[in-house]
């Protein structure tokens, strides 16, 4: 079974500053995904990155990247440029990868960070 | 394009009733899996649907169960509820066959057991 793990129950940030989300797994596969989700005060989860474990490149989307270190089973979120919306809970997740057939549609979610963004 | 919708968004139970929610998924999305949120637990995986058939479920008891209809729209019944009940209840659609699938996710039906 897999697990993840969320260290930081709460963070804080100034606007336009940085901020980096801490997220550890424990797994035996060698094939996966991992997921960043935010969700937002209104509840609705919403995917903001995602990264591959057989891409050594680290993922990016505009402000957020990540920074994913296999070997060590960790896999941070850095968010560049703080802005107000980006206040929210933020989940790490494990997903398998479909190699060993059947379905893989399963989210395995850490606790989460709640982050908040003051101006 | 209409997302994830969940009904009902809130609703009050007591003990030892049972409660149905439902979910409809994007159009076009043949998966629809079901996680409960609850502040001590976080978010765990009940189950997932694919064309109407159960492909994966998580650990919880028989109370929980759900099915899928031809239209792709899921329910989920929680029987003779408890009060550990109590949760955020939230449905995830997906085409259902892209490796990996990214999951879009409802509001969530707020589920209160007294």
């Amino acid at each position: 079974a897999q697990t993840v793990t969320q260290s930081q129950p709460e963070m804080s940030v100034q606007e336009a500053e940085t901020v980096t989300l801490s997220c550890t797994y424990d797994t035996s596969e060698n094939n996966y995904y991992l997921f960043w989700y935010k969700q937002p005060p209104s509840r609705q989860m919403i995917l903001v990155i995602r990264q591959e474990a057989y891409k050594q490149q680290n993922a990016t989307e505009n402000r957020f990247s990540v920074n994913f270190q296999k070997a060590a089973k960790s896999f941070s979120l850095k968010i560049s440029d703080s802005q107000l919306g980006d206040t929210a809970m933020y989940f790490c997740a494990f997903m398998k990868h479909r190699g060993s057939g059947g379905s893989n549609y399963k989210l395995t979610f850490g606790k989460g960070t709640l982050l908040t963004v003051n101006p | 394009k209409a997302g994830v919708t969940q009904t009902p968004r809130y609703l009050i139970k007591t003990r030892g009733q049972q409660v149905t929610l439902s979910c409809s998924p994007i159009s076009g999305h043949r998966s629809v899996s079901w996680y409960q949120q609850t502040p001590g637990q976080g978010l765990q995986f009940l189950f997932e649907y694919f064309s109407e058939t159960q492909r994966n479920k998580g650990n919880f008891p028989g109370r929980f169960s759900g099915r899928q209809f031809s239209n792709s729209r899921s329910e989920m019944n929680v029987s003779t509820l408890e009060l550990g009940d109590s949760a955020l209840y939230l449905c995830a659609s997906s085409f259902g066959q892209l490796d990996p699938g990214e999951l879009f996710f409802g509001e969530g039906s707020r589920l209160t057991v007294l």
